[in-house]
């Protein structure tokens, strides 16, 4: 069966830093690929999503993330965070082998330092 | 704009208490699905529904059941809640492509506690 991992749990950066939010992902053929972002007492908005073709996909809110098959990851990065960038993360894959469904990572809370 | 309700934001019920959780979309959605999010584990699906009538289990449907009598609402149903389901649970939709997926869009989530 498929599965995400989300190696951490907690993130700090400052107002301006970059940042990248790592996700590694287990399924043997080639997964769809989803990062979704949940504000503070809101429902998951989809950020960008990843099914075929160019291995950088750019997303909303200037989020981009980069597909690597050999690494089986697929990190979430934006140049430069806003505060209001904070929230949390979730890595998401669905395949088509893998009963139709969306497996979710643990999620990555990011905080954001004015 | 795709939206996704759910009938309440929070919710206290108390053990042995029957519980109807209710999500309706708007977007004429063939597929609805219902998560329980708990800190540490991210979302973890415990039923979903492909059409009306029809309902599948996901990772987690023990103590659960749910019912799609119309196209639009999808109900999560907890027969004798247990203070194990204090959870939030989030309602998604989509709508399906044949040999893909399509993106779920997501409810506001409704936060309960079972005392």
């Amino acid at each position: 069966a498929q599965s995400v991992t989300q190696p951490d749990i907690h993130i700090t950066v400052s107002e301006g830093a970059s940042l990248e939010l790592r996700c590694n992902y287990s399924y043997g053929a080639t997964p769809y690929l989803f990062w979704y972002v949940q504000s503070p007492g809101q429902g998951l908005q989809l950020l960008l999503k990843y099914f075929s073709g160019d291995t950088l996909v750019q997303g909303i809110k200037g989020f981009e993330a980069e597909f690597k098959r050999s690494q089986s990851s697929f990190n979430l990065r934006k140049p430069s965070v806003h505060w209001s960038d904070a929230a949390e993360y979730f890595c998401a894959v669905f395949s088509t082998g893998g009963g139709n469904k969306l497996t979710f990572g643990t999620g990555t809370q990011l905080k954001v330092e004015l | 704009d795709v939206k996704v309700t759910q009938s309440s934001r929070y919710l206290v019920k108390r053990t042995g208490e029957k519980v109807f959780l209710e999500c309706v979309q708007d977007m004429d959605h063939e597929n609805m699905f219902w998560y329980r999010q708990d800190p540490g584990l991210g979302l973890r699906l415990i039923y979903f529904s492909y059409d009306v009538k029809m309902k599948e289990k996901g990772d987690i449907p023990e103590g659960y059941s749910v019912s799609r009598e119309k196209k639009e609402r999808f109900s999560l149903i907890l027969e004798s809640a247990s203070t194990n389901q204090t959870s939030m649970y989030l309602c998604a939709s989509s709508a399906p492509i044949a040999g893909g997926f399509n993106e779920q869009f997501f409810g506001p989530g409704t936060r309960l506690t079972v005392l």
